[in-house]
This record gives structure tokens, C-alpha cells and sequence, in this order.
């Protein structure tokens, strides 16, 4: 099974709109944390926001807000007033166990969002 | 935040030659760096987790004796893909963990487009 899925390949936004790309994941372990990383077509991974199995919030960071919901195994990212700029490919990933130091990540297949002007 | 850098960004090379591409954490330590492999549209496949001073752990499907991987200090690691063929061409990505983590986030560096004709 995979660990980390992301169903939707392609989405076309309208610019200033708000925009929900869908993650969900697999793990068996009660500690873990959930990343969003955007990879504009320069090819950089740069990271947009985090969620740790434990935290009781949904994180924010600025636009972006990451809706966490356990018991559905879902971490959806929202950006919120959608900018031509966030035009790229955007992937969901998991860090199964506690935050040590050395563990892994499994990436999902990757969203390519477009906004449109 | 931190930052990862590597080297080269792209290259060329011949069917059968040697390629070593170098990843450096510039203003942080990391014990761990992860080395990733992509190929065009498609997700970040983990190939290795790089450890300071031990050998590195390599995922399943992944040849150790193609792609050699050395830790030498707690700002460099060091991936050569040896006797190179067409289908190595990909992108590299490597990321670090800082030593002493402030948190969470891996930082991933630029990426290395290797093209073998």
C-alpha cells in the first residue's frame, strides 16, 4: 500500500481563489509528522509547513494551513488568495516515528498546481 | 534557515565515466543526509541515508557499488555514480538534518541534473 497519496495530478486554480490539495497517508506508528514541500520548475524543495501526529492544532504559515485530520489519516494543505507564484509541482511526505534526527521521508506522487490570471 | 548547497548543478558525461556530485550544509552540522533520486515528473525516490562516519544505509532496489556514497565530515557527503549509463540520467537531490535540530524540517539543496549521453 502506498504510504503517501495524493490523488489529484493536475489542478487549474483562478488566481485569488483559495485552493485544497489533498494528501492522505498510511503508518502504523503513533508518532509521525507531515510535511508539505513546494518544487517550482527551478527544482528546488522548499518547505511550506509541518504537522506532528501529536499536535493539537492544524499548523499555519501565512497562506498556508495544513487541515490535519487524524482519525482519516488526511493532511490536506490550503493556500488561501491563490498568487500566479504558486504556480508548481507541490508534494505531501511523512517521517514515520519519533523526530530523532535521522528518519526518512516518503513522498507522495506529487500535485502540479496552475494558477490561472 | 539552513541551507544545503551541492555541486555541480548540472552535468554531462559519457557512457561509462564516473560522476561525483557533492552535498555541503553551510552554516549547520548534520550527521544524517539523505540522498534522493527524480526522474522527470515523477516523485523524490529515496535512494540512501548518508551517515557521518559509518556507511550508508541504501534502499531496497538501490545498487551500492553504482552509487557510492561517503559521509566524510559533518558538512559533506558525497554521491558517485560509477560507470554512468543513460538510464542514470536524473535528478539528484540530497537534504541534511541539522545536528542539534531546531526542529523538524529537512533541508534539501538545490539538486544535480545528471545526463549521461
Amino acid at each position: 500500500a502506498q504510504k503517501i497519496t495524493q490523488t489529484q495530478p493536475g489542478m487549474f486554480v483562478q488566481e485569488k481563489e483559495a485552493v485544497t490539495l489533498d494528501c492522505t497517508y498510511d503508518t502504523s506508528d503513533q508518532s509521525y509528522g507531515l510535511f508539505w514541500y513546494k518544487q517550482p520548475s527551478s527544482g528546488e524543495m522548499i518547505f511550506l509547513i509541518y504537522q506532528g501526529s501529536y499536535d493539537e492544532q492544524n499548523a499555519t504559515e501565512g497562506r498556508y494551513s495544513l487541515n490535519f485530520q487524524k482519525a482519516r489519516k488526511s493532511a490536506n494543505l490550503v493556500i488561501s488568495a491563490s498568487q500566479l507564484g504558486d504556480s508548481a509541482m507541490y508534494f505531501c511526505a511523512m517521517r514515520e516515528g519519533p523526530n530523532f534526527g535521522n528518519e526518512k521521508l516518503t513522498f507522495g506522487t506529487g500535485t502540479r498546481l496552475t494558477i490561472i490570471p | 534557515g539552513a541551507v544545503v548547497s551541492q555541486h555541480p548543478s548540472r552535468v554531462i558525461c559519457k557512457s561509462g565515466t564516473s560522476v561525483k556530485i557533492e552535498c555541503r550544509s553551510l552554516d549547520f552540522q548534520a550527521t544524517t543526509m539523505f540522498w534522493y533520486r527524480q526522474f522527470p515528473k515523477q516523485s523524490l525516490m529515496l535512494m540512501a541515508t548518508s551517515n557521518e562516519g559509518s556507511k550508508a544505509t541504501y534502499e531496497q532496489g538501490v545498487e551500492k557499488d553504482k552509487f557510492l556514497i561517503n559521509h566524510a565530515s559533518l558538512t559533506l557527503s558525497t554521491l558517485t555514480v560509477t560507470s554512468a549509463h543513460p538510464e542514470d540520467s536524473s535528478f539528484y537531490i540530497c537534504s541534511a538534518r541539522d545536528l542539534a535540530p531546531r526542529g523538524y524540517e529537512q533541508y534539501f539543496g538545490p539538486g544535480t541534473r545528471l545526463t549521461v549521453t
